[in-house]
């Protein structure tokens, strides 16, 4: 059973330009989050998404970011424009769809860096 | 809203000997899941031990233990005969048992294991 597979790993842009992060969640889970974690500092939470819903997304900047988790295929955080403040990881984490556990299974994490 | 506070920035401690991170939080759920992340050098997020807020009794797994203080909102981990393989970041976060799983974490603690 694969985990929380993101990528890319490692994402160079430009300012000005579009950064997509693409997260599969693990087999069987239906809810994903994305965490942001700026250098030298925790995650901080974004977005939380089930299949074509936009559950809570009271963490993300209002401008710039959007993210979807269409029915097929995975979750994609999108930003547009991208400054370098933009520059961190993103984290993706993915909970069962049945039966509350109190615990996400994250993956490794994007890193982008914006020049 | 939840803060989850780690005052000590930076640790270091010998191979084999105990060390205790601290972690305070705030919250006015009654019911909600506390949890230790370690984040090593690769920078993915694993899980090292979680504790149900209505549990009395302090969560282990092997090497790491946790000192649960509903009333004092503290929740430290220690880690006996400390590794090598330790030497990692250390969030501590807080879940509310009931909405979304979301996770607050803190600015974390760098654990150095000196050989």
């Amino acid at each position: 059973n694969a985990g929380v597979m993101q990528n890319p790993r490692h994402l160079v842009r430009r300012r000005g330009q579009e950064a997509r992060l693409r997260c599969s969640p693990m087999k069987g889970h239906s809810h994903v989050y994305w965490y942001r974690q700026l250098p030298e500092e925790g995650l901080k939470f974004m977005v939380y998404l089930q299949k074509e819903n936009i559950i809570d997304e009271s963490g993300m900047p209002k401008e710039r970011f959007s993210a979807e988790f269409p029915k097929e295929g995975p979750s994609i955080l999108r930003i547009q424009q991208v400054v370098r403040g933009d520059s961190a990881a993103y984290f993706c984490a993915s909970s069962p769809d049945r039966g509350r556990t109190g615990e996400l299974f994250f993956g490794e994490g994007s890193r982008l860096t914006v020049l | 809203a939840q803060t989850v506070t780690q005052s000590q920035p930076e640790m270091s401690v010998q191979e084999a000997e105990t060390v205790t991170l601290s972690c305070t939080y705030d919250t006015s759920e009654n019911n909600y899941y506390l949890f230790w992340y370690k984040q090593p050098p690769s920078r993915q997020m694993i899980l090292v031990i979680r504790q149900e807020a209505y549990k009395q009794q302090n969560a282990t797994e092997n090497r790491f233990s946790v000192n649960f203080q509903k009333a004092a909102k503290s929740f430290s981990l220690k880690i006996s005969d400390s590794q090598l393989g330790d030497t990692a970041m250390y969030f501590c976060a807080f879940m509310r048992s009931f909405g979304n799983e979301k996770l607050t974490f803190g600015t974390g603690t760098r654990l150095t294991i000196i050989p």
